[in-house]
């Protein structure tokens, strides 16, 4: 069993609809998420990035951590083409400088 | 300002080949991360340089990877007697650590093909 596991897609969904990108882990030391968006042969950009559980909104993003089941969300409201990304859910266990463990992505279309 | 830069942005070799692939961090940042993300792979962790040290080599997938930072500057990641399995996008990141959360920038990585 991987790591931190993450549904590759193509998930595809009409302009305008609530996405939501999931990830599961198995390492119950993690602590900090984050969600990475990656274009086309572009380096990922950091989106979110939370610590321990809860809730963390940012414009049309949100994010969501529930540690007692190993499980991060990332929501995206009033989908956008531009959305149209692969979403990689990374974690690491320290908030300093730490190597991330990465899920393989999900690959996003919104379809205008 | 300026991103992490990294060069070349693809290289073709052929196996048996050593290659040297470098990363220019953004300017100021202590913390300099080698991640490779290979065709419909997650990104994997390689090393992490703070300064010039290297406390964490635990992700070189052989001895024939190796990797050197000067100061807190420029990177190189040297992969010697290249095999095909060795084909990736190699991406660099840089952080300002400085206690609290750590962001990484992302370079936009060296696409590596080993026919």
């Amino acid at each position: 069993q991987k790591e931190v596991e993450q549904d590759p897609g193509p998930l595809s969904v009409p302009e305008g609809a609530i996405v939501s990108l999931n990830c599961t882990y198995s390492n119950s030391a993690f602590q900090y998420f984050m969600w990475y968006r990656q274009y086309s042969r572009k380096g990922p950009e950091l989106l979110m990035y939370t610590y321990s559980s809860g809730n963390k909104e940012d414009g049309r993003f949100t994010a969501q951590v529930d540690k007692s089941s190993k499980y991060i969300s990332l929501f995206i409201r009033d989908s956008q083409p531009s959305d149209s990304a692969t979403y990689l859910c990374a974690m690491s266990v320290g908030g300093g400088a730490d190597g991330l463990t990465f899920g393989k992505g999900t690959h996003l279309i919104i379809q205008p | 300002g300026a991103g992490v830069s990294q060069s070349p942005s693809n290289k073709v070799t052929e196996k048996g080949k050593d290659v040297e692939l470098r990363c220019d961090p953004i300017s100021g940042h202590t913390a300099l991360y080698w991640y490779r993300q290979r065709l419909g792979q997650g990104l994997e962790f390689l090393i992490y340089f703070q300064g010039n040290s290297a406390p964490d080599k635990s992700g070189l997938p052989s001895d024939r990877f190796s990797a050197e930072r000067t100061g807190e500057s420029v990177s190189t990641l040297t992969i010697q007697r290249t095999q095909q399995e060795d084909s990736a996008v190699y991406l660099c990141a840089s952080s300002l650590v400085m206690g609290g959360p750590d962001t990484q920038y992302f370079g936009p990585g060296t696409r590596l093909t080993v026919l």
